[in-house]
């Protein structure tokens, strides 16, 4: 079975600062889907990203950046110069390659940025 | 605009009294899928429908049921509400049975079960 986790729980940052939010997960499948996903305190999720297993390049989407390391089976979300906007719930995600009955999801970090 | 809409989006309600939360898409996405959410445990799945008239079993199905009579409606039903099922419920679709695809998720459903 697939697990992901999430092991900082809350992360707080002061406005500008980098910061890194860490995702681990556990397969034995060789093809999946990692995925971000961010949920406000509106409450709705937001998709930020997919790659997939064969895919280590990191992303850089401007002030977001993802570090997918299968060596260590980790997929890293940096945000550059925080911003209070990024206040958020950051749900990390897996999916099984070819026909995938769900995303196993991490337990979120509770990122707050303060001004 | 392409969504997936659910209903009600705020629910109080009593032990033991049934009730069903809407979910309709626009995307004619084949695959949807039911998740509740709650603190420290992320998103964890209900059930899910890989196309009309299929559904099976998530991780958490006891005290939910589901049907998929029409590919755009995929209604969670609660027979018999209890506190433990108190929680942010989400509907998703998507389209095909592939993992690749990215899942389009509702605006969430609060439910508390007294």
């Amino acid at each position: 079975a697939q697990k992901v986790t999430q092991a900082q729980t809350e992360i707080s940052v002061v406005e500008k600062e980098d910061v890194t939010l860490d995702c681990v997960y556990e397969t034995r499948d060789t093809t999946y889907y990692l995925f971000w996903y961010k949920q406000p305190p509106s409450g709705e999720l937001v998709f930020l990203i997919r790659r997939n297993s064969f895919d280590e390049q990191n992303e850089i989407s401007g002030r977001y950046s993802w570090n997918f390391q299968k060596s260590t089976s980790s997929f890293n979300f940096t945000i550059t110069a925080s911003q209070v906007v990024d206040s958020a719930v950051y749900f990390c995600a897996f999916s099984k390659g070819g026909s995938a009955r769900q995303l196993t999801f991490g337990s979120g970090t509770q990122l707050t940025v303060l001004p | 605009e392409a969504q997936v809409t659910q209903n009600p989006r705020y629910l109080i309600t009593v032990t033991g009294k049934k009730l069903t939360v809407t979910c309709s898409q626009n995307m004619n996405h084949e695959y949807m899928s039911w998740y509740r959410q709650d603190p420290g445990l992320g998103l964890r799945q209900i059930y899910y429908s890989m196309n009309v008239e299929v559904t099976d079993k998530g991780d958490v199905p006891e005290g939910y049921k589901v049907s998929r009579k029409e590919k755009r409606n995929f209604p969670l039903i609660l027979e018999s509400p209890s506190p433990n099922q108190t929680s942010l419920y989400f509907c998703a679709s998507r389209t095909g049975q592939g993992g690749y695809n990215e899942q389009f998720f509702g605006p969430g459903t609060r439910l508390t079960v007294l």
